[in-house]
């Protein structure tokens, strides 16, 4: 079954970037991800899905701001222009042909 | 627009039951996988159950397994989660998700909160 690692934390200043990593298990490194965002206090939100060659298609609403892409088994998500409520827990996700699968998540601070 | 809502959270003993309930909005419900995702107290995001739009297809986390049954009533638009033989560990918020075109979920209930505890 497929695996993802993420860092526990990551910060960056108001109107920088940051750039979240997902990490698949080698033998799944062609596995389709996607990103969820969670505001404190919040039901998760759906950002966006990354292919294995960088393509990216986000959500409805989601802004420019956000962008995704990829290298290998990892699966980017990349923030610009950091604003005070990007401030949120970062999952991703992928899934098989029977279960779904949850990163344990990047709580993003900004600074 | 789009819409989840789920309800039937309860404080409950352990050995309890509880019906999860999510009722979808906005879509075509019966032509969409949905699934069941919960997160406990200060923790990240569990895959529970999945039940799939055709087929009938029903999947579960080996942490639920023989205690938890998803269902499904498209003439309702309703996703079901019964939950049975309930453990401290079961306490968490419960989400429903709608599975998209992309196969990610891509929608969100607001959530259901369940608590184990005697």
């Amino acid at each position: 079954q497929p695996a993802l690692t993420q860092s526990s934390s990551a910060s960056a200043s108001l109107g920088s970037s940051v750039k979240l990593t997902c990490t698949l298990n080698s033998r799944y490194d062609t596995y389709i991800i996607a990103w969820h965002q969670q505001q404190p206090g919040e039901a998760p939100r759906y950002l966006m899905k990354i292919e294995g060659s960088g393509r990216y298609k986000k959500g409805t609403g989601v802004p420019d701001r956000f962008s995704g892409s990829s290298s290998g088994a990892d699966r980017y998500l990349t923030i610009s222009n950091l604003q005070s409520e990007d401030e949120a827990y970062y999952y991703c996700e992928t899934w098989d042909s029977s279960s779904r699968l949850f990163g344990g998540g990047t709580k993003v601070t900004v600074l | 627009e789009v819409q989840l809502l789920e309800s039937g959270g309860d404080l409950v003993q352990p050995g309890g039951s509880l019906r999860l309930a999510c009722v979808g909005s906005g879509f075509i419900f019966s032509t969409y996988d949905m699934s069941w995702v919960r997160q406990a107290p200060g923790k990240g995001l569990e895959w529970v159950s999945s039940f799939s739009s055709t087929g009938g297809n029903r999947y579960y986390a080996d942490s639920v397994k023989g205690r938890f049954t998803i269902s499904r009533d498209n003439s309702k638009n309703t996703l079901y989660l019964q939950v049975n033989s309930l453990r401290a560990e079961d306490t968490a918020i419960y989400y429903c998700g709608r599975v998209g075109l992309e196969d990610s979920i891509d929608t969100w209930g607001q959530g259901t909160a369940v608590t184990v505890s005697s």
